[in-house]
């Protein structure tokens, strides 16, 4: 069974402009959570989506958004991007999203200049 | 979910057992203890949870004791793959996980 895809791997871009992360989940799994990674702040949860719903948001600003296709296939976007936003994020998957195990991708690193 | 406090960083030597604490005080009755660990530029891997028993599994087990407050987790023989950053959760019935600073685990060859 394939893993938690993320594409892509790497990602530059420059302050003011958005950009658009893309995660598969494995095979089954309807849920689907992104996490942003960074070395002050640490794993913080973002946002969690199971059946194109969206259930549950962590204390970001608006400019994080994020959504889910029928298919579980989940993409987040961030718009007007800052210096801060510098971070790798990560995508997990779960059957149903709740009290079982989940299983992460190698997240996209995302550098913002 | 529960509050966790771990050490911020733990060693141990090559096929030695490591066992990494956890402290979890304030947990209630429906929250379960998770393990999860991440090498440096991985995503999180699951390792293990459990809500009250002792549990076991190819990779470690996981001891949490009697009145649930705090837990450990032992790496039975540990190799230098398994130097990484171990996290230690408490979760209900939440859709995310709450990740503290975890411990940092240095196996020595």
């Amino acid at each position: 069974k394939a893993g938690v895809t993320q594409t892509p791997r790497y990602l530059i871009k420059t302050r003011g402009q958005q950009v658009t992360l893309s995660c598969s989940p494995i095979s089954g799994h309807r849920s689907v959570s992104w996490y942003q990674q960074t070395p002050g702040q640490g794993l913080q949860f973002l946002f969690e989506y199971f059946s194109e719903t969206q259930r549950n948001k962590g204390n970001f600003p608006g400019r994080f958004s994020g959504r889910q296709f029928s298919n579980s296939r989940s993409e987040m976007n961030v718009s007007t991007l800052e210096l801060g936003d510098s971070a790798l994020y990560l995508c997990a998957s779960s059957t149903t999203g709740i009290n079982e195990k989940l299983f992460f991708g190698s997240g996209t690193q995302l550098s913002v200049l | 979910d529960a509050k966790t406090t771990q050490p911020p960083s733990m060693d141990c030597a090559e096929g030695r057992a490591a066992n990494l604490p956890c402290n979890h005080s304030t947990i209630s009755g429906n929250e379960y203890v998770y393990w999860y660990r991440q090498i440096h530029s991985q995503g999180p891997q699951y390792i293990i949870h459990g809500l009250k028993n002792n549990e076991t599994n190819e990779m470690a087990s996981l001891i949490i004791t009697e009145d649930r407050k705090s837990s450990t987790l032992i790496l039975p023989h540990a190799t230098l793959r398994d130097t990484a950053v171990y996290y230690c959760i408490v979760r209900g019935s939440s859709y995310k996980l709450i990740f503290g600073s975890g411990t940092r685990l240095l196996v020595r060859p």
